[in-house]
């Protein structure tokens, strides 16, 4: 069945790093792609997403790319901020079309 | 528009008890969803409805849990005789026609089972 794999967390880098979050996924067909982000005490949001190969998605700062030839959807983001500290999760949407299916989520702390 | 909205926040109970939470999404959202979610895990998928119709249920979920959504508005997720491993906390999802995946969660109903 489909599945989502993520780089186990936590994730510990300094304010103004550079951030990758890996996210590789197995399916069948062409899946959608979603990375979504649950800060301490809120509900989980949509960060970004991509519905097809070669697509990136963008959101405040962060970007992943649908890589079709490496079943992959790396979150990156060029320069971190405390207030990035969250745990994120990397999520595809297969043929049943309503039922995600979640990676295990990376926590990720920056310190100032 | 306030989101989606869930009570209790946090229910604490005894093993054997029943509980009921409810959600009320995003008011022009006609999809809403269940899921459970354990502490270092992804949310795992309990049920999904279209309105009021339940469109599909997770076959890793036991007979005790029971989900209806009425009037194709708020809805209920109901779980009878509790168990300790029922511990979690539980989260509600609603999305707008066409928004496939596009999930707008609540803050979650915190179940604790003594």
């Amino acid at each position: 069945g489909d599945s989502v794999t993520q780089m186990e967390g936590p994730v510990t880098l300094s304010e103004e790093a550079f951030l990758t979050i890996n996210c590789t996924y197995t399916a069948t067909g062409y899946p959608s792609l979603f990375w979504y982000v649950q800060y301490p005490g809120e509900g989980l949001q949509l960060l970004l997403k991509a519905t097809k190969a070669d697509d990136k998605g963008s959101n405040k700062g962060f970007e992943a790319t649908y890589r079709k030839e490496t079943t992959s959807f790396h979150l990156e983001k060029g320069s971190v901020q405390v207030s990035d500290s969250a745990v994120y999760f990397c999520a595809l949407l297969g043929g049943s079309n309503y039922q995600l299916i979640w990676g295990a989520g990376t926590k990720l702390i920056i310190k100032p | 528009d306030t989101g989606v909205s869930q009570n209790p926040r946090h229910k604490i109970t005894k093993r054997g008890q029943n509980v009921t939470f409810r959600c009320d999404p995003i008011s022009e959202h006609n999809r809403l969803y269940w899921y459970r979610q354990t502490l270092g895990q992804g949310p795992e998928f309990l049920t999904y409805f279209q309105n009021e119709a339940q469109l599909e249920k997770s076959r890793l979920l036991s007979d005790r849990f029971s989900a209806e959504r009425p009037k194709g508005s708020f809805s209920t997720l109901e779980i009878q005789r509790t168990e300790q491993g029922d511990s979690a906390m539980y989260l509600c999802a609603s999305s707008a026609p066409g928004g496939h995946g596009e999930l707008f969660f609540g803050e979650g109903s915190r179940l604790t089972v003594l």
